[in-house]
C-alpha cells in the first residue's frame, strides 16, 4: 500500500535561516505531488505541484521553492524564512484514479 | 481565477443538532472532493462528486453536487462529538492537475 512521509513534523527558526522539508512517497510511482501551506485557522493554499522529476509548477510567487530530485521525493526551501512562512505544511500525493489527495502528516513551521 | 467559496467559517452546534456546509464556484467544476481534518491532524478524504446533481451518503453524512457543477453542500444528521473537525470541499477545474480548496468549515459540537 501506498504511504507518504513528511519531515520534520515541528521546527521553529529565525527570520532570514534556510528551510528544507522533505517528502517521500512509497508505494506508488510517477506521482502528482503537492505542497500546501495552512495558516492557523485558514484554509489550504497551493504552493507548489510536480508531475515528475525536475517538473515544479509554482501557484503563487513566495519566498519558497520546490524541488523534485527523484519519482518519489518532494522538497520544499526557503533561502531566507519570513515571518509570514509560519504555517502548518502538507505534502500530499494524488491517487490516479480516484483523483484522491493522500497527505502527509504535515510539518508546522514557526518562524520567529 | 479559479476559486471555490465554502460557507460558513465556522459553526457551533449542541449534539444533536444537523450541520450543513455549501461551496460555490463561479466556474464549472470537473469534480469536487471533500475532506475533513481533525484538529492537529492533517485532511483525509471522504469523497468525491462527479456527476451534475449526484447524491452520495456516507451514513449520517450527505454530499450532493449541484445540478451545474458549480455548488456542493455537506450535511450531517445529528451530529456526534466525533463530527469537530474542518470540512473542506476541493474542486477540479477542467484541464487542471491541481484542487483548489475552499476556506473549510471548523466545526465544533457541544455535548
Amino acid at each position: 500500500s501506498q504511504t507518504i512521509h513528511q519531515w520534520p513534523a515541528t521546527l521553529v527558526q529565525p527570520v532570514g535561516s534556510p528551510l528544507s522539508l522533505e517528502c517521500t512517497v512509497e508505494g506508488t510511482s510517477n506521482p502528482n505531488l503537492y505542497w500546501y501551506r495552512q495558516a492557523a485557522g485558514r484554509g489550504l493554499q497551493l504552493l507548489f505541484y510536480s508531475v515528475g522529476i525536475g517538473q515544479i509548477s509554482s501557484e503563487v510567487p513566495q519566498n519558497l521553492s520546490a524541488s523534485r530530485p527523484q519519482d518519489r521525493q518532494f522538497i520544499l526551501s526557503s533561502k531566507k524564512l519570513l515571518l509570514s512562512d509560519s504555517g502548518f505544511y502538507l505534502c500530499a500525493w494524488r491517487e490516479y484514479y480516484t483523483g484522491e489527495l493522500f497527505f502527509g502528516e504535515g510539518s508546522r513551521l514557526t518562524v520567529l | 481565477g479559479q476559486q471555490v467559496m465554502q460557507i460558513p467559517q465556522y459553526q457551533h452546534v449542541q449534539e444533536g443538532e444537523d450541520f450543513t456546509t455549501y461551496c460555490n464556484s463561479s466556474t464549472t467544476l470537473s469534480n469536487i472532493q471533500w475532506y475533513k481534518q481533525r484538529p492537529g491532524g492533517h485532511p483525509v478524504f471522504l469523497i468525491q462528486l462527479v456527476k451534475s446533481g449526484e447524491v452520495k451518503k456516507q451514513k449520517r453524512l450527505t454530499f450532493q453536487f449541484g445540478e451545474a457543477k458549480k455548488n456542493s453542500s455537506l450535511h450531517i444528521t445529528a451530529t456526534q462529538t466525533t463530527d469537530v473537525g474542518t470540512y473542506f470541499c476541493a474542486g477540479l477545474f477542467g484541464g487542471a492537475n491541481n484542487l483548489f480548496f475552499g476556506t473549510g468549515t471548523r466545526l465544533t459540537v457541544i455535548p
